[in-house]
């Protein structure tokens, strides 16, 4: 149980255009949905907390109007890098939370994202 | 105050041995502490949990030891084969907010 599931695996796009990330709790229903960024051998940076129904929550230093968070339904989330630029290029992960007294949040495979 | 401080940075063990990673943490407000084992081109797995009225626990070779009052806890892989050379990662919680992460250990066990 408690899969999360991530579309696409990889995307290549070019400088300017956007991208859709698909986060999908597959077999519960997540309250709060967390989206990370991963560079190269680096640690995972939290970039935004959304819940269901409610604007996304940033964290401080991540445009908001260039990292669009959509959390429309308890098992969806999408994140759309907008006017994707080369330096955008990272690993992207999506967790999930069950809420309520659960502590735990399950990752999502993770998106690579190429701008070229 | 919210960061989480992780050693080595990296660690290479023969097969057998007994690799062990340490976190510090300052904020007191930290109430989970999981670890997570990454591969590469992969999402973060939880490996193990513990909660800070609990010094140790144990779940099949991985134990993590947590020492409340110098907010610190490591993690012990005993009897460490190749397949868990993987990047691991300690982090903590408070309550239901975000999970902060430390900067990761690239672990290497030698054949």
């Amino acid at each position: 149980g408690a899969v999360v599931s991530q579309h696409p695996s990889w995307v290549i796009c070019k400088s300017g255009t956007s991208v859709k990330i698909e986060c999908r709790s597959l077999d519960f229903q997540a309250t709060t949905m967390f989206w990370y960024r991963q560079f190269p051998k680096q640690s995972l940076m939290l970039m935004a907390t959304s819940n269901e129904g409610s604007k996304a929550t940033y964290e401080q230093g991540v445009e908001k109007d260039k990292f669009l968070i959509n959390h429309a339904s308890l098992t969806l989330s999408t994140l759309t890098v907008t006017s994707a630029h080369p330096e955008d290029s990272s690993f992207y992960i999506c967790s999930a939370h069950i809420g309520g007294s659960s502590y735990e949040q399950y990752f999502g495979p993770g998106t690579r994202l190429t701008v070229t | 105050q919210q960061q989480v401080k992780q050693s080595p940075q990296s660690l290479i063990v023969q097969k057998g041995g007994i690799p062990i990673i340490n976190c510090a943490y300052e904020n007191t407000a930290f109430d989970y502490f999981p670890w997570y084992q990454q591969f590469p081109g992969k999402g973060p797995a939880l490996l193990i949990a513990i909660r800070p009225d609990v010094s140790e626990k144990k779940e099949g070779r991985f134990t993590i030891s947590f020492n409340k009052s110098a907010k610190q806890f490591s993690l012990h892989i005993m009897d460490s084969q190749p397949g868990d050379s993987a990047t691991y990662f300690c982090a903590a919680r408070a309550g239901g907010f975000k999970t902060i992460f430390g900067a990761g250990t690239r672990l290497f066990v030698k054949a």
